[in-house]
């Protein structure tokens, strides 16, 4: 039962390069998140989906591109990365209806930037 | 504008007595509140939420919540604190205007002592 996964775990990028984080869920929920986790802070929300072919911005989307082309898959893009998006990224998703509310978590992608 | 506020960083409480973290928040309209845990190096984990009717609200792991409009408050608690629950502890509110979107509190951490 695999649930969210998020990949890589962790990873350092140079300032100016670009990478993409991965996350896909296994429980065909409809809704998907992106939050970042800084430290001593709350979760951010980065990016959305409510479904395949639909993403809207959450509260910190500078900096970052999402897509979501299957109800699988919600990758997180970073084109130019900076070192103010060291952070520990979240991915998390959740069902429609009664249980929209109740999201479950991916286990993080730290990422550092130098 | 949704927000949620955990006032105290850090609770220290000794095994088998009684716990309480701390969540207000500041909604207009009627709040759809959380709490999730999170244990190191893992995703969150929902514990409970309130929605609407009975004030208190039990969730996974022994865990309660009491929901008290007077105060704008969402405290968490437990009759009997185990140090397996000393982790980072988050509450959270969904925004009202756009059912889609979730604010987290700073976070709290928990230490419970044998």
């Amino acid at each position: 039962n695999a649930g969210v996964t998020q990949t890589p775990k962790f990873r350092i990028l140079k300032i100016g390069q670009s990478m993409t984080l991965q996350c896909t869920q296994d429980m065909n929920h409809n809704y998907m998140y992106w939050y970042r986790q800084d430290p001593g802070m709350g979760l951010k929300l980065i990016y959305y989906s409510v479904g395949a072919g639909i993403t809207d911005k959450g509260e910190v989307p500078n900096g970052y591109n999402v897509s979501r082309s299957t109800t699988e898959d919600f990758p997180l893009r970073l084109e130019l990365a900076a070192p103010s998006q060291t952070s520990v990224y979240f991915c998390a998703s959740s069902s429609a209806g009664a249980s929209q509310e109740t999201q479950y978590f991916g286990p993080g992608t730290r990422l550092l930037v130098l | 504008a949704q927000s949620v506020a955990q006032p105290e960083d850090q609770v220290n409480v000794a095994e088998g007595n009684p716990l309480t973290v701390k969540c207000t928040y500041s909604v207009s309209g009627n709040p759809y509140l959380f709490w999730y845990v999170q244990y190191p190096n893992r995703g969150l984990q929902f514990l409970l939420k309130y929605i609407t009717g009975d004030n208190l609200v039990k969730g996974s792991y022994g865990f309660e919540a009491e929901f008290n409009k007077s105060q704008t408050s969402f405290h968490l608690k437990k009759p009997s604190a185990l140090v397996s629950d000393s982790a980072l502890y988050f509450c959270a509110v969904r925004a009202i205007y756009n059912f889609n979107k979730f604010y987290f509190g700073s976070g709290t951490k928990l230490n419970v002592k044998p």
